[in-house]
Order: structure tokens, then C-alpha cells, then sequence
């Protein structure tokens, strides 16, 4: 059970917009702490895609977009590709248990 | 070009002790406003974050596994590493050494895959 809740799955087909959500609470999002969002390939580590809620370091498209509100987070992916078919992760710091995960997102480019 | 690589043995027996390795190029571990951190995934409980060191040599760890880590740093070889003790097969995983600056995990290791068995 992850202190950060992520959808297990999102699909769309290419072209579209997506979103995936990361709740969390408010010893964590809730309490203004960032977001940071990974991208991990199979068989990969996990690659910086958004980091301070809504910035992107350099070389990630802007069809990437972070947001946050209240508890919780989201990344959206416009112009979704079929190479975007990956998981995502959430990620945060937690008052009493320092930095934590979502539990994974994986989409799906129908 | 910063780069991370991890290293160390593959298979631990059951209530030894784990140790790996970051090799970090690219950047001294010692300079600047960075955390040296380990990460671990399994397909039991996701991304868990083990624990980090400061480059001032402060560290902080994951309460859950508080007992059982350190994190260490040799500056000479621009190594920082990792020890779990009483492993048991729960600690199999993927570990993967990654460096953090404002809470976000910028630059990552390869990972190497520990499994604990007998």
C-alpha cells in the first residue's frame, strides 16, 4: 500500500490527452510539499520527467505538463505517442516517512 | 555528464549482510547541494526509497528500515554505498543509486538486481 495513490492503469489513443492522478494526504502533497513525476521504460531505471510540481528539465517535450492541488497531483501528456507507453511515478516528501513513491501508473497507446 | 553505477553482489543468503556500491562520475559526491540516495523496486512494493547522504555526510533513512541500513561515503574513490543487514527474501529487489537535488531524483543508476536466497 503506497503512501502516494496512483490509478493502475490509463490508456488513450494517439493523438489524445491524458491525465494520471497521485493522491496523497496531508502529511505529504496536502502539506505543500512537491511533486516530482518519473517515466521508467521496461527494464530501465526511472527517468526525472517533472520535478517541483510543475517544472521540466531539459530535453522532456512540453507535451508533459505537471499540477498540483490541495492533496493531490497530476501529469498530463498531450499529443500522447506510441513511445509514451511506459510507467509513471509520483513522487514526494512525507512528514514522517521522509520520500515516498506512488504505486505506478501504466498507460496504454491503443 | 554525470554518471551513477551501481555494483555488488547478486545473490545474499538470508540474514547476511547486502552491500553495494555507487560509482559516481561526472561530479565530485563531495561538492555541491546534493543528496546520494538508494532506491529499491520489487513487484511487491513498487519504488521504496532506502535512504540518502548528505554531501556534508548527514543521512537519513526510511524508518522501516531504519535498523538495518547505512549509508556511507569514500570521497577518495567518489563512492558512496549501501549495507542492509539480516537480509531476508523480502530485500529482493532491484537497488538502484540515484542523486537528488530538491527532493527530486535527477540522475539514476542502472540498478543491479539482489536476490536473497539460500
Amino acid at each position: 500500500q503506497s503512501v502516494l495513490t496512483q490509478p493502475p492503469s490509463v490508456s488513450g489513443a494517439p493523438g489524445q490527452r491524458v491525465t494520471i492522478s497521485c493522491t496523497g494526504g496531508s502529511s505529504n502533497i496536502g502539506a505543500g510539499y512537491d511533486v516530482q513525476w518519473y517515466r521508467q521504460l521496461p527494464g530501465t531505471a526511472p527517468k526525472l520527467l517533472i520535478y517541483g510540481n510543475t517544472n521540466r528539465p531539459s530535453g522532456v517535450p512540453d507535451r508533459f505538463s505537471g499540477s498540483k492541488s490541495d492533496t493531490s497531483a497530476s501529469l498530463a501528456i498531450t499529443g500522447l505517442q506510441a513511445d509514451d507507453e511506459a510507467d509513471y511515478y509520483c513522487q514526494s516528501y512525507d512528514r514522517s516517512l521522509s520520500w515516498v513513491f506512488g504505486g505506478g501508473t501504466t498507460l496504454t497507446v491503443l | 555528464q554525470v554518471q551513477l553505477h551501481e555494483s555488488g553482489p547478486g545473490l545474499v543468503r538470508p540474514s547476511q549482510t547486502l552491500s553495494l556500491t555507487c560509482t559516481v562520475s561526472g561530479v565530485s559526491i563531495s561538492s555541491g547541494s546534493y543528496y546520494w540516495s538508494w532506491i529499491r523496486q520489487s513487484a511487491e512494493k513498487g519504488l521504496e526509497w532506502i535512504g540518502r547522504i548528505y554531501t556534508s555526510g548527514s543521512t537519513t533513512y526510511n524508518p522501516s528500515l531504519k535498523s538495518r541500513v547505512t549509508i556511507s561515503t569514500d570521497t577518495s574513490k567518489n563512492q558512496f554505498s549501501l549495507k542492509l543487514t539480516s537480509v531476508t527474501a523480502a530485500d529482493t529487489a532491484v537497488y538502484y543509486c540515484a542523486r537528488a537535488i530538491l527532493g527530486a531524483l535527477d540522475c539514476w543508476g542502472l540498478g543491479t538486481l539482489v536476490t536473497v536466497s539460500s
